[in-house]
């Protein structure tokens, strides 16, 4: 079993519509869970942390966390044409490392 | 405030050859931390230096080694070179007292041949 694993994509949207990102993730101790951006021949760009269970917003994002069910996702409202990027989802089983999943690449249709 | 700065942006190599990677890590950070990211895959952990010291490493061979300085800065050094090191070398830097919201390089492109 992959430590995190992401649906697979691609996500193909129109503009102005919401893209629902989801993650699982294996090892139950992660305290801290992380969404990166990374666009096509770029590194990856920090958009949201969640660190308790519930939702976190930020301007047109929302991050959701269940521990219970080791679940995270990442929500896109409104979405734009320069959403259009590969989203990875990274979880901390220690205070040392990441893990991350391979990314599922969004595409907002305009 | 600079960023977090790697060097080179892009480097091929032979097969066999050995490779020096370079990061500096932004203003403020005395944690680094490196990854490698193959084409359509998720970032690797290979290991994280902090008080020059390696601190944890991820499931990489002993060809993949590092050093970090006082200053803060840090090498990656790959030996006995594979087509399959072939990847996206990504430094992360962080303050230690913050947890793990990286911020990323913009990477080294490997190129073996």
């Amino acid at each position: 079993q992959k430590e995190v694993e992401q649906n697979s994509g691609p996500l193909s949207v129109p503009e102005g519509a919401i893209a629902s990102l989801n993650c699982t993730y294996s090892d139950r101790v992660s305290q801290s869970f992380f969404w990166y951006r990374q666009y096509s021949g770029k590194s990856p760009e920090l958009i949201m942390s969640i660190y308790s269970n519930g939702d976190k917003e930020d301007g047109r994002f929302t991050a959701q966390l269940n521990k219970a069910s080791q679940y995270v996702s990442l929500l896109i409202r409104d979405s734009q044409p320069s959403d259009s990027a590969t989203y990875l989802c990274a979880v901390a089983p220690n205070d040392y490392k990441l893990s991350f999943g391979a990314g599922t690449t969004v595409t907002v249709r305009a | 405030d600079a960023g977090v700065t790697q060097s080179p942006t892009h480097l091929i190599k032979t097969r066999g050859q050995q490779v020096t990677l370079r990061c500096s890590p932004k203003s403020g950070h005395d944690t680094v931390s490196w990854y490698q990211q193959a084409l359509g895959q998720g970032p690797q952990f290979i290991f994280q230096y902090y008080e020059e010291e390696e601190r944890q490493r991820g499931n990489f061979p002993d060809r993949f080694s590092g050093h970090q300085f006082p200053n803060y800065s840090s090498e990656l050094n790959v030996n006995a070179l594979l087509l399959g090191d072939s990847a996206l070398y990504l430094c992360a830097s962080s303050y230690s007292g913050q947890g793990l919201g990286y911020t990323f390089g913009s990477g080294t492109r490997l190129t073996v041949v």
